[in-house]
């Protein structure tokens, strides 16, 4: 069993929709959780990070945690065209390690 | 992301060749790391350094090695290659503050092994 599942897709929407992203996790020791955003041809791109469990916003996106599930989102309101690409989540305990363990990534293409 | 250079960027090789992507930073930073993305799989760590005397192996280094040359240089080579080596390769580094969460990753070396 991998350690991050991750639905890869692909996931199309129109434009203007509201996108939820999500990935589960066995690793009870994970504490930071991170997603990333990787275009065509480009390296992932950290888009936004929290720490344990809650919600974080920054504009269109919002990252939520729920430790008790094992489960992260990524919503994306009023999704845009410029938004189509694949995104990663991952994840990596608090101490004693740095290693971070990455999802299968989704993709996700968002029609004019 | 020019912060983060790879070399090169495509490269087609025969099975049993030796081969060596090279990666180049301009972030001043310490740690260093080689992955590989393949498709359903994600990205898994081959190696990684967190200084210039500092190499350790990932989840999948067999097969491959690296050289850390200088703070900024971080080299990954295969030995002779094979084919199912054919991936995405990718360079990163990060800061390695206390919560280091952000990796910078290059722009990809694309790699077939026939």
């Amino acid at each position: 069993q991998k350690e991050v599942e991750q639905d890869p897709g692909p996931l199309s929407v129109p434009e203007g929709a509201i996108v939820s992203l999500n990935c589960t996790y066995s690793n009870s020791a994970f504490q930071y959780f991170m997603w990333y955003r990787q275009y065509s041809r480009k390296g992932p791109e950290l888009l936004m990070y929290t720490y344990s469990s809650g919600n974080k916003e920054d504009g269109r996106f919002t990252a939520q945690v729920d430790k008790s599930s094992k489960y992260i989102s990524l919503f994306i309101r009023d999704s845009q065209p410029s938004d189509s690409a694949t995104y990663l989540c991952a994840m990596r305990v608090n101490t004693g390690g740095f290693k971070t363990i990455f999802g299968a990534g989704t993709r996700l293409f968002v029609k004019a | 992301d020019a912060d983060v250079t790879q070399t090169p960027r495509n490269r087609i090789t025969k099975t049993g060749k030796r081969i060596m992507l090279e990666c180049s930073q301009t972030k001043g930073h310490d740690r260093m790391y080689w992955y590989r993305q393949d498709p359903g799989l994600g990205l898994r760590l081959i190696y990684y350094s967190f200084d210039v005397k500092d190499i350790n192996k990932g989840e999948i280094s067999d097969g491959y090695s690296v050289s850390r040359q200088a703070q900024a240089k971080f080299s990954l080579s295969l030995e002779s290659a094979i084919p199912n080596q054919t991936a995405l390769y990718f360079c990163a580094t990060s800061a390695g503050l206390a919560f280091d969460n952000e990796q910078f990753f290059g722009p990809g070396t694309r790699l077939t092994v026939l």
